[in-house]
């Protein structure tokens, strides 16, 4: 059973720091990864998706990866209170045209 | 660009009831077409994907159903509705293979009493 692991949280961080949210997976083989927001209520929405070890910059976003580790991370930096939301790491189940993802973790940014 | 629909946005339903959900996508080819459903604080559980037109393949056994009669379209059934049904119904596309990225539909909010 491939499996995604997040911290359920909240991680509650206030505006304008860094959050840092963090996200380990079991298959070894997995070469794509994602991050999501959901706010309460609505769907997913795609942040960013990383393949390559390393960091990868999206304006406030960055996600790092490191596959030696099957560690994947998303820093937000200057926390605003729009950023709180669940955010959900996904991996790509290889060899099945799918994602796993993980339970979320749940964000707070307060003014 | 590509759109997905779900409808409805909203539905209520007793036990024991029967269910149709629809979810569309404009502007895409051949997508793979797959049906979530997330309970209350949970997480999301991935309840049929399908890869062509009459291609499904279910994840959890239950007693729900998918069919995909067009290629751009996915429709989760049931014929008697639990109360464990309850949650909020999401579809999602992707193109394999080219970003494997899934983008989701608004979702459906399904209450069962």
């Amino acid at each position: 059973q491939k499996e995604v692991e997040q911290n359920s949280g909240p991680l509650s961080v206030p505006e304008g720091a860094i959050a840092s949210l963090n996200c380990t997976y079991s298959d070894r083989g997995s070469q794509s990864f994602f991050w999501y927001r959901q706010y309460s209520g609505k769907s997913p929405e795609l942040i960013m998706f990383i393949y390559s070890n390393g960091d990868k910059e999206d304006g406030r976003f960055t996600a790092q990866l490191n596959k030696a580790s099957q560690y994947v991370s998303l820093l937000i930096r200057d926390s605003q209170p729009s950023d709180s939301a669940t955010y959900l790491c996904a991996v790509v189940d290889t060899g099945f045209q799918k994602l796993v993802f993980g339970t979320g973790t749940r964000l707070l940014v307060s003014p | 660009s590509q759109t997905i629909h779900q409808w409805p946005a909203t539905l209520v339903q007793p036990v024991g009831s029967p269910l149709s959900l629809e979810c569309t996508v404009e502007g895409t080819s051949n997508p793979n077409l797959y049906w979530y459903r997330q309970a209350a604080g949970r997480g999301l559980q991935l309840l049929f994907y399908s890869v062509g037109i009459g291609q499904i393949s279910s994840e959890v056994p239950q007693n729900l159903s998918a069919s995909r009669p067009q290629d751009r379209q996915f429709i989760l059934s049931s014929k008697k509705l639990l109360l464990s049904d309850s949650g909020f119904y999401l579809c999602a596309w992707s193109v394999w293979l080219a970003e494997d990225t899934q983008y989701f539909g608004p979702g459906t909010r399904l209450t069962v009493l």
